[in-house]
């Protein structure tokens, strides 16, 4: 079946502007769970969610990033007035169960964010 | 908290010789431990998992990798590398105090050359 998928797949943004990037989880998938990977570094955990319920957001870095799930399928994160060190590219997950130690995470291809 | 360290941000070989990624992981809890591998411009794609069963974990692609406790090691190996093996694999660790067991904790990747 179609995997983890994540739009638009690059974007360059000038400093100050705000982005939306999507991710639609494999259906069906109840946790859906964002990362951010910098360049030449392992990704970082940003934000869990389950079904609609955010329940940790603990790794978003400052206040302006914020993510959303609001039917428990599709996923938006949105950063707003952008820097340059939000330059990376951002990873999607999705896994079927509610979280476990066990379960496995499916990611999407990321989205590269270039903020010039 | 957990770690994982990724002894080599670079292996090279040459193709049908062995493949061996090293890594080692801190964690205060019976962790799971996963190899992911990244291939340009494509998602992570799981290879394999460790959840306290079998020490010994064999993943797709002829990859297995060993956990040993007492070294507190999760060695990645493949016994003849293939061309299509060329990538980045990381190493990771789910798991952590507070219940947040979905949280992984990737290693800063080794790259995986093969030369014909």
């Amino acid at each position: 079946g179609a995997g983890v998928s994540q739009s638009p797949r690059y974007k360059v943004a000038k400093r100050g502007q705000d982005v939306a990037l999507r991710c639609d989880p494999i259906s069906g998938h109840v946790s859906l769970f964002w990362y951010q990977q910098a360049l030449g570094q392992g990704p970082e955990f940003l934000t869990y969610f389950q079904n609609e319920a955010q329940l940790d957001k603990s790794g978003l870095p400052s206040d302006r990033f914020f993510a959303e799930r609001p039917e428990g399928s599709v996923s938006t994160l949105k950063i707003q007035r952008t820097q340059q060190e939000d330059s990376a590219v951002y990873l999607c997950a999705s896994s079927l169960q509610r979280s476990t130690l066990t379960d496995t995470q499916y990611f999407g291809p990321g989205t590269r964010l270039t903020v010039l | 908290a957990q770690s994982v360290t990724q002894l080599d941000s670079h292996v090279s070989v040459s193709e049908g010789t062995p493949v061996l990624l090293r890594c080692n992981y801190s964690s205060s809890y019976s962790p799971s431990l996963f190899w992911y591998v990244q291939h340009p411009n494509k998602g992570l794609q799981l290879l394999l998992k460790y959840t306290s069963a079998a020490t010994l974990v064999k993943g797709i692609n002829g990859f297995e990798a060993e956990f040993k406790k007492s070294e507190t090691s999760f060695h990645l190996t493949k016994p003849s590398a293939h061309m299509s093996d060329a990538a980045e694999y990381f190493c990771v660790v789910s798991g952590s105090s507070g219940g947040s067991n979905y949280k992984l904790t990737f290693g800063k990747g080794t790259l995986l050359t093969v030369n014909p």
